[in-house]
């Protein structure tokens, strides 16, 4: 399985600009996060998806915004970059509500200038 | 207060030694408690999982969690370079499937 995958791993983008940020899990978990994690700040959780069709905001979720069409896919937009977005951010997915072991992705390193 | 403290400050040891890292909190509506390990340019992976307070073993890890002083710990016996990451605390309340994340610790095992 390949579990959890993220694309791009890397992207530059300018201020103003926006970009989708492609998640995608091949294990049938109903469960999916996204989350950002910036240097000695921890992971922060962006926007969460208890299933398709379902989702909702959590502590960060200001410039971002979200879909669940399919179980499978959780894709992550950026409208109007700014450079308080330069992160590294990464896709989680888990089966169930009390299941804690979450399965990352590899992560985006995204840099905005 | 912030939910989740963990010291993020690097911590090297010599290969062999014991590695001790912690995390206080100050939700005591916290029961679950887990540590991710995550390696240079790689997502957190699941470590240790612990259901309330008490002591759990795995191998060369043993994470124990106090709720009473709402203080979570990892030690690591005999360390290996491999072990070198950051380490993450993680905990939840329950149902709502939120986990809170601590900053991390660098640890270095030095050959």
């Amino acid at each position: 399985n390949a579990g959890v995958t993220q694309t791009p791993k890397f992207r530059i983008l300018k201020i103003g600009q926006s970009m989708t940020l492609q998640c995608t899990q091949d294990m049938n978990h109903n469960y999916m996060y996204w989350y950002r994690q910036d240097p000695g700040m921890g992971l922060k959780l962006i926007y969460y998806s208890v299933g398709a069709g379902i989702t909702d905001k959590g502590e960060v979720p200001n410039g971002y915004n979200v879909s669940r069409s399919t179980t499978e896919d959780f894709p992550l937009r950026l409208e109007l970059a700014a450079p308080s977005q330069t992160s590294v951010y990464f896709c989680a997915s888990s089966y169930r509500e009390d299941d804690y072991g979450y399965t990352f992705g590899s992560g985006t390193r995204l840099t905005v200038v | 207060q912030k939910e989740v403290e963990q010291d993020p400050g690097p911590l090297s040891v010599p290969e062999g030694a014991i590695v001790s890292l912690n995390c206080t909190y100050s939700n005591s509506a916290f029961q679950y408690f887990m540590w991710y390990r995550q390696y240079s340019r790689k997502g957190p992976e699941l470590l240790m999982y612990t259901y309330s307070s008490g002591n759990k073993e795995d191998g060369r890890f043993t994470a124990q969690v106090d709720k009473s002083s709402k203080y979570i710990s990892l030690f690591i016996r005999d360390s290996q370079p491999s072990d070198s990451a950051t380490y993450l605390c993680a905990m939840s309340e329950g149902g709502n499937n939120r986990l809170a994340f601590g900053k991390g610790n660098q640890v270095v095992v030095i050959p």
